[in-house]
């Protein structure tokens, strides 16, 4: 099993501020198989990106992911006040279980 | 557009077992798979299982075999999840998501609150 580690928990910061989001795997995945949601408050988790940098439809540009091997990185180049939310990394593939990390909470500073 | 409707929230005691629906409101195709994912309070996302609607077929986390069952009826483009000997520790929301022949989860439902409580 895949154990996926975000970092930070939480990172409080301001509006148009940028930021990235860290999520570390605990073995060499592929990057196809590495994707990113966003979860506001009360609500169901979204997704953004999948295949590590590709956006879903409506996922604004300022959205980016990078990464490859066991770190990947979700960015946010300017941050709108709907980005304060929780920010969910998963790894899929062929094989199971489908696991997340632990989420990172971005809070208005 | 493909959406996903769930059933409403559900308070259930200790012991007890809980059906989630959720309906698949079908744009263009059929999802290749249903997963059921829980959070508990304040806490994160934990996948449960998935099934494969169109041949019946479920893939469980090892954690919820022998307790989890999830079940479709093609009539009515329903897919069910039913959680037995239900403890506090199973109070969460269930949220079932539209899954990917590569479990990629791209489109979730509202979620449904489970609340257990004597």
């Amino acid at each position: 099993e895949i154990v996926l580690t975000q970092s930070p928990d939480t990172l409080s910061v301001s509006p148009g501020e940028r930021v990235t989001l860290s999520c570390r795997a605990s073995q060499i995945i592929s990057s196809i198989h590495l994707a990113w949601h966003q979860q506001k408050a009360g609500q169901a988790p979204r997704l953004l990106i999948f295949g590590t940098s590709t956006r879903e439809t409506g996922t604004p540009d300022r959205f980016s992911g990078s990464g490859s091997g066991t770190d990947f990185t979700l960015t946010i180049s300017r941050l709108e006040p709907e980005d304060f939310a929780v920010y969910y990394c998963q790894h899929y593939g062929d094989s199971l279980p489908i696991t997340f990390g632990q989420g990172t909470r971005l809070d208005i500073k | 557009q493909v959406q996903l409707l769930q059933s409403g929230a559900e308070v259930k005691k200790p012991g007890s077992s809980v059906k989630v629906s959720c309906k698949i409101v079908v744009g263009f195709s059929t999802p290749f798979a249903i997963s059921w994912v829980r959070q508990a309070p304040g806490q994160g996302l934990e996948w449960m299982g998935r099934l494969t609607p169109l041949v019946g077929t479920t893939k469980l986390a090892h954690k919820f075999e022998g307790r989890l069952t999830s079940t479709a009826d093609r009539s009515t483009s329903t897919v069910y999840m039913e959680l037995s000997s239900l403890t506090s520790e199973d109070t969460a929301t269930y949220f079932c998501a539209t899954t990917t022949a590569v479990n990629l989860l791209d489109l979730w439902g509202q979620g449904t609150l489970v609340i257990v409580s004597s």
